[in-house]
């Protein structure tokens, strides 16, 4: 299957610090690329689809400021916390799909706030 | 819109027995594609199986198998000969006609015992 890679794979920032995860597809021209949020022991929560060259589409309540998202390429996607705060801590996740519409999923991102 | 309801927090099962997780859904679509994750402690996302609205026959991957019930709108996973490895969170999740996004139900929680 086609690889997705995530970096970092944890982070520990301070409170008010901007954090930026990428999301790259190694082996596929991703030209969708979906953002999720998983806190402990819930399910995953989609944040957000970006499509190469195009806004990100939010889902309802997330903050498009709080929660930049870039989709510059077909094998890169970005996603920055702006001024984290301690409830921004959460695990997030990032898949990708090509033309097949199949999703992909990176391993996973672990932001701690302090 | 569409809607995932996975009713077992937990389940703990036998090495070596078989276990059945369920997964009922909601939708309007005549088309969909459902879909079946499993999420160890790594917190990485793994596919398993993938049944599609129109399939005549269930899903089958090696020790996976799903129990799709078109009428009962239920797509349940059967995992045969379960091993220690097994244990992990499980997802169920759908797609829609025409859509990009998965919605996930809020999985359950797989221990096997020695």
């Amino acid at each position: 299957g086609a690889v997705v890679s995530q970096h970092p794979s944890w982070v520990i920032c301070k409170s008010g610090t901007s954090v930026k995860i990428e999301c790259r597809s190694l082996d596929f021209q991703a030209t969708t690329m979906f953002w999720y949020r998983q806190f402990p022991k819930q399910s995953l929560m989609l944040m957000a689809t970006s499509n190469e060259g195009s806004k990100a589409t939010y889902e309802q309540g997330v903050e498009k400021d709080k929660f930049l998202i870039n989709h510059a390429s077909l094998t890169l996607s970005t996603l920055t916390v702006t001024s984290a705060h301690p409830e921004d801590s959460s695990f997030y996740i990032c898949s990708a799909s090509g033309n097949t519409r199949e999703q992909f999923f990176g391993p996973g991102t672990r932001l701690t706030v302090l | 819109a569409q809607k995932i309801t996975q009713t077992q927090p937990g389940m703990f099962v036998q090495e070596k027995e078989a276990v059945t997780l369920d997964c009922t859904y909601d939708t309007s679509d005549q088309s969909y594609g459902l879909f079946w994750y499993k999420q160890p402690s790594s917190g990485e996302m793994i596919f398993l199986i993938y049944q599609g609205s129109y399939d005549e026959q269930n899903a089958t991957e090696g020790r996976y198998s799903l129990n799709f019930q078109k009428a009962r709108k239920s797509a349940n996973l059967v995992i045969s000969a379960s091993q220690l490895g097994d244990s992990a969170m499980y997802f169920c999740a759908m797609r829609g006609e025409g859509a990009q996004k998965l919605v996930f139900g809020q999985g359950t929680r797989l221990t096997i015992n020695p």
